[in-house]
């Protein structure tokens, strides 16, 4: 079975401060991807980024950075000198291969990320 | 290009009642998912469409819930009756295949709640 572990529930930082925001999975799966999705006050999911099981390489975009790490199963992304703007609750999912039948995501409870000026 | 969208953003029912639910995917994505997220718990898979046909349902919790897609466009989900247990944020999302790399687009989300 997979699963996806948010541990923090809420998170509420001053701005121009970074933040990180924990993500661990569970998965018996060799070949999987793992996803960010931001849910901002308007309430769609907005893609972030994926990464394949087989990458390890961190990415960085912008004030966004991502440190894949499969030796503690974890995904965490952090956002460096944080603005209002961010302020959101953001999921962390993961997709597993599948000969037939749906890829589904399964999410993590959520982060909810709190900027204050 | 208009993104998913879902109708109607916010419904509020008595328990009992019926609610239909409508999700117009992307133009051209032949996949489409439902989801669902409970209180601040973790959003959960309810459903799979690969045009019209159900692909995999095993996420949807009882068969109070219906989902159809007639002609493999839109897509609709009822809830009949509608329990408290019901309440929630129901999530539509599509793409255009179902490859593993492919990362779903979502919709704003209908928030329902049962009274």
């Amino acid at each position: 079975a997979q699963k996806v572990t948010q541990a923090q529930t809420e998170i509420s930082v001053v701005e121009k401060e970074d933040v990180t925001l924990d993500c661990v999975y569970e998965t018996r799966d060799t070949t999987y991807y793992l996803f960010w999705y931001k849910q901002p006050p308007s309430g769609e999911l907005v893609f972030l980024i994926r990464r394949n099981s087989f990458d390890e390489q961190n990415e960085i975009s912008g004030r966004y950075s991502w440190n894949f790490q499969k030796s503690t199963s974890s995904f965490n992304f952090t956002i460096t000198a944080s603005q209002v703007v961010d302020s959101a609750v953001y999921f962390c999912a993961l997709k597993v291969y599948r000969v037939q039948g749906a890829q589904k995501l399964v999410f993590g409870q959520g982060t909810r990320l709190t900027i204050n000026p | 290009e208009a993104g998913v969208t879902q109708f109607p953003s916010h419904s509020v029912i008595e328990k009992g009642q019926t609610v239909t639910l409508r999700c117009d995917p992307i133009s051209g994505h032949d996949n489409l998912y439902w989801y669902r997220r409970v209180m601040g718990k973790e959003i959960k898979f309810l459903l799979h469409f690969v045009k019209e046909s159900k692909q995999d349902e095993s996420g949807m919790p009882n068969n109070r819930f219906l989902a159809e897609r007639t002609g493999g466009t839109y897509s609709t989900l009822k809830v009949q009756p509608a329990e408290l247990e019901d309440s929630g944020v129901y999530f539509c999302a599509s793409s255009q295949d179902r490859g593993l790399p492919t990362p779903l687009h979502f919709g704003n989300g209908t928030r329902l709640t049962v009274t």
